[in-house]
């Protein structure tokens, strides 16, 4: 069985300073990992994807995550934030290209000024 | 392409009445899913299909079915409406590496 643990409920961060959102899972096999973005009252949208390849990946608005196979981790990260960054981020796994999508619990980045 | 599509976008229920939530995909992908989305808990599959004919559970599917008869449509039921079905609900199409989901159906149960 998959799991998906999201270390942080709620990050609290200044406008232009960095985070990271953290991201651990469980899996016996390969996976694919994925980090959602949610703005209030909208769907979800894909910030980026780790499929194969380098485990460096970026996404859009400037995100960017790192997969560590040996830690099992995804870690979520971006320089500077914006208050418009403020939204619920999600971190998923799949362990095939079936759609099944196994998602973490949710971490509320909210941006001050 | 209008992408994923969910109707009704809201709905109030009293315990016990059945309802069918839609859900289309204009984009022919083989792959459909149903989440349900509670405060603290993120997304929980409920049911998906991996094509026309073919359904199976998912984290949990209590209390809804679902069929697949063509690859556009993909409705969930809700037999017997519980106030633990009270969520937001949302319906998700994929290709082979990537799911699009629809805006959601926000379910009250009396």
């Amino acid at each position: 069985a998959q799991s998906v643990t999201q270390l942080d409920s709620q990050v609290p961060v200044f406008e232009e300073a960095p985070v990271e959102l953290r991201c651990n899972y469980s899996s016996s096999v390969s996976v694919y990992l994925f980090w959602y973005v949610q703005y209030p009252n909208q769907g979800l949208q894909l910030l980026l994807k780790y499929l194969s390849g380098s485990t460096l990946v970026k996404g859009i608005n400037g995100f960017e995550a790192e997969f560590n196979k040996s830690q099992t981790s995804f870690h979520l990260r971006k320089p500077s934030v914006h208050i418009s960054d403020t939204a619920e981020y999600f971190c998923a796994v799949s362990s095939s290209n079936t759609g099944k999508l196994i998602f973490g619990q949710g971490t509320t980045l909210q941006v001050k000024p | 392409n209008a992408g994923v599509t969910q109707t009704p976008k809201f709905q109030v229920l009293k315990t016990g009445q059945s309802m069918t939530l839609q859900c289309a995909q204009d984009m022919n992908h083989e792959y459909m899913s149903w989440y349900r989305q509670d405060p603290g808990m993120g997304l929980r599959l409920i049911h998906y299909s991996v094509g026309a004919g073919i359904t199976d559970q998912g984290e949990v599917p209590n209390g809804y079915n679902v069929s697949r008869s063509t690859t556009e449509d993909f409705p969930l039921r809700l037999l017997s409406a519980a106030p633990s079905q009270t969520s937001v609900y949302f319906c998700a199409s994929s290709r082979s590496d990537e799911q699009f989901f629809g805006p959601g159906t926000r379910l009250t149960v009396l």
